[in-house]
């Protein structure tokens, strides 16, 4: 069984610019969920992906966004960065969308935005 | 806004229990307390979760009030690897509501 597991670990960009994190979900999970995690405070919900579809936002601009694929991978985008974008991108999938039972984080992407 | 108020950081030594409180005091009926921790430079993990009853498992003991109002988290015998930032979370088990994390209890273990 394989865990979560997120690309790039790090990256850095630059202000107005575009990137896209990626996610696989664990074996068996059809669920993905993006949190941001700014320095020193907990993580925070962006949205979340239920077989392909968007299944709940958290309050966050239309710059975010995402996709789910068929093998319940998952990409988070994030359009014309900001400084405060700058953050710890965490991802966490589970068997259910309906349960926030057992959530299973990646290690995050660390992004730099300068 | 936080639903939940737990002290900033705590200290425990080595091989002791580690006892970590949550106030809740405006949690609903069908609201359930999660804990959660998060070692250094990886994503937050799953510890235990509880309605009403205690729970325990291979982890930890959840300690929920009568009233519901607080709960504390027991890890038993306390180790280096338990040093993390520990999130205790109120939100209901279904429907469209996600885990809301505060900024939890930095707890560190002391050799």
């Amino acid at each position: 069984e394989t865990g979560v597991t997120q690309s790039p670990t790090h990256l850095i960009k630059t202000r107005g610019q575009q990137v896209t994190l990626r996610c696989s979900s664990q074996s068996g999970h059809n669920t993905v969920s993006w949190y941001q995690q700014a320095l020193g405070q907990g993580p925070q919900f962006i949205f979340q992906y239920y077989r392909e579809e968007e299944n709940g936002r958290g309050n966050f601009p239309p710059r975010f966004s995402g996709l789910q694929f068929p093998n319940y991978s998952s990409e988070l985008n994030v359009n014309a960065l900001e400084l405060d974008d700058s953050a710890l991108y965490l991802c966490a999938s589970s068997q259910d969308r309906a349960t926030n039972e057992k959530l299973f984080f990646g290690s995050g992407t660390q992004l730099s935005v300068l | 806004d936080a639903k939940t108020t737990q002290p900033t950081s705590m200290d425990c030594a080595e091989g002791r229990a580690a006892n970590l409180p949550c106030n809740h005091s405006t949690i609903s009926g069908n609201e359930y307390v999660y804990w959660y921790r998060q070692i250094h430079s990886q994503g937050p993990q799953y510890i235990i979760h509880g309605l009403k009853n205690n729970e325990t498992n291979e982890m930890a003991s959840l300690i929920i009030t009568e009233d519901r109002k607080s709960s504390t988290l027991i890890l038993p015998h306390a180790t280096l690897r338990d040093t993390a930032v520990y999130y205790c979370i109120v939100q209901s088990n279904f429907g469209n509501e996600k885990l809301t994390f505060g900024t939890g209890t930095r707890l560190t273990i002391i050799p």
